[in-house]
């Protein structure tokens, strides 16, 4: 089975700009989250989504990201205006549902780099 | 609220000699544990999960854990490492609160097999 698919897998702005980033999960997974993983730190849970509803954006900075996920398939998170310390690899990740969210199938990555 | 404390930040050893990571968490609620593993520039693979029943449980590639809820532990180990366990390997906890399912993941330990 194909895994979780992102894109780009980097991308390097300079702050102020906007940027989005591009996920695709596992067929039939019906919760996607976005992680924020900063260097020398655990990936830090940014939003989650049942099909194509928020179950949990409470440490999305909302002033400066969005996501959605309209079709309840794929999935994008956008950044906008980009601040220096938003520098991270941000991680999608899949579950088939919620109720068992046992295991979470983690994709590649996109590294941002903001300068 | 849940969180997760790994020990150790970074762990070096000789290949074929024995290692144990250190994992403690704290919840208020039931949890699942998980360890994962995050090879340079991939996203994370599962290791190993305990959900409930034996409090051994045994993942890919040799490793296993021990699940001790006195000590609100559950390091991870393996007998003989190889240097393709060279990785970043994070524990995380899974459990379900009021404000609904969450996700948390420890900092990391960064494990090192010399030659």
């Amino acid at each position: 089975e194909a895994g979780v698919a992102q894109s780009p897998r980097y991308k390097i702005i300079e702050k102020r700009q906007s940027v989005a980033f591009w996920c695709n999960p596992i067929s039939g997974h019906a919760t996607l989250y976005w992680y924020q993983q900063i260097l020398g730190q655990g990936p830090k849970l940014l939003i989650q989504f049942q099909n194509n509803g928020v179950v949990d954006d409470s440490q999305l900075p909302k002033d400066r990201f969005s996501a959605e996920r309209l079709k309840g398939v794929d999935s994008t998170l956008k950044i906008q205006p980009a601040k220096l310390e938003d520098s991270a690899v941000y991680l999608c990740a899949s579950s088939f549902d919620r109720a068992q969210t046992y295991e979470q199938y983690f994709g590649p990555g996109t590294r941002l780099t903001v300068t | 609220a849940q969180s997760v404390t790994q020990l150790d930040s970074q762990v070096p050893v000789f290949e074929e000699a024995p290692v144990e990571l250190r994992c403690n968490y704290s919840s208020s609620v039931s949890v699942y544990l998980f360890w994962y593993v995050q090879y340079p520039n991939q996203g994370l693979q599962l290791l190993l999960k305990y959900l409930s029943g034996s409090t051994l449980v045994k993942g890919i590639n040799g490793f296993e854990a021990e699940f001790n809820k006195s000590q609100t532990s559950f390091h991870l180990r393996k007998p003989s490492v190889h240097i393709s366990d060279t990785a970043e390997y994070f524990c995380a906890v899974s459990g379900f609160s009021n404000t609904g399912n969450q996700f948390y993941f420890g900092t990391g330990t960064s494990l090192t097999v010399i030659p």
